[in-house]
């Protein structure tokens, strides 16, 4: 299995830019996370879906925040206009169910830098 | 407000002894717990995890300890080997297991050789 891909590994832009970011689950997998993880905060999560469908967005911060999941092999977190506050590190993570006794799979994460 | 605290940001430990990571949290309603370990640059690993029925799990050289009535949990891991060093992340769910995961900020550990 290839894993959860997740590209850009890393992104630098500059404030009030837009920000993509792209996430590819294990194939099988219907539940998918958005993560955050800074020193302030540690690993957050900003929103799941489960079946393409957003169950939980509580934790994406602002309205610059949104995600989509099109389909269940794509999904994408989108910073616009973006902050420097916005610097962390996001990961993307997976698995068979949205429950937490399953084990979700991580991807290797995007370094988003503003500045 | 952290509903999941790891207080100590790092920890130290000689190789072959014992590393004792803490954790604890504040929600009455969590009943499930995991940790998680993390390389640099690579993305969170399951490491182990513990159901509220038990106050003891292990596999192989980890074992999680919890403490419902002080809601506190630890992973200890005998003996402790360089490849060990690593950020461990403490996250926990209500609901048997069925709600999202909290986790807290995580603690680095590292193994002297």
């Amino acid at each position: 299995d290839a894993g959860v891909i997740q590209s850009p590994r890393h992104e630098v832009t500059e404030m009030g830019q837009e920000v993509t970011l792209r996430c590819k689950p294990i194939s099988g997998h219907n539940s998918l996370f958005w993560y955050r993880q800074t020193m302030m905060r540690g690993l957050e999560l900003l929103i799941y879906f489960n079946n393409n469908v957003p169950i939980d967005d509580s934790g994406m911060p602002e309205d610059r925040f949104s995600a989509k999941m099109p389909n269940a092999s794509f999904s994408t977190l989108k910073i616009q206009p973006s902050e420097p506050r916005d610097s962390a590190v996001y990961f993307c993570a997976s698995s068979r169910d949205r429950a937490a006794s399953y084990e979700q799979y991580f991807g290797p994460g995007t370094r988003l830098t503003v500045t | 407000d952290q509903q999941v605290k790891q207080n100590s940001p790092s920890l130290s430990v000689q190789e072959g002894r014992i590393s004792i990571l803490n954790c604890d949290y504040t929600n009455s309603m969590f009943d499930y717990f995991l940790w998680y370990k993390k390389y640099p640059a690579e993305g969170p690993t399951f490491l182990i995890s513990i159901s509220s029925i038990k106050d003891k799990n292990e596999d192989g050289r980890f074992t999680v300890f919890l403490n419902k009535s002080a809601k506190h949990l630890s992973l200890h891991i005998v003996p402790s080997q360089p490849g060990d060093s690593a950020v461990y992340f403490c996250a926990a769910s209500a609901y048997g297991g069925s709600e999202k995961l909290v986790f807290g900020k995580g603690t680095k550990l590292t193994v002297n050789p």
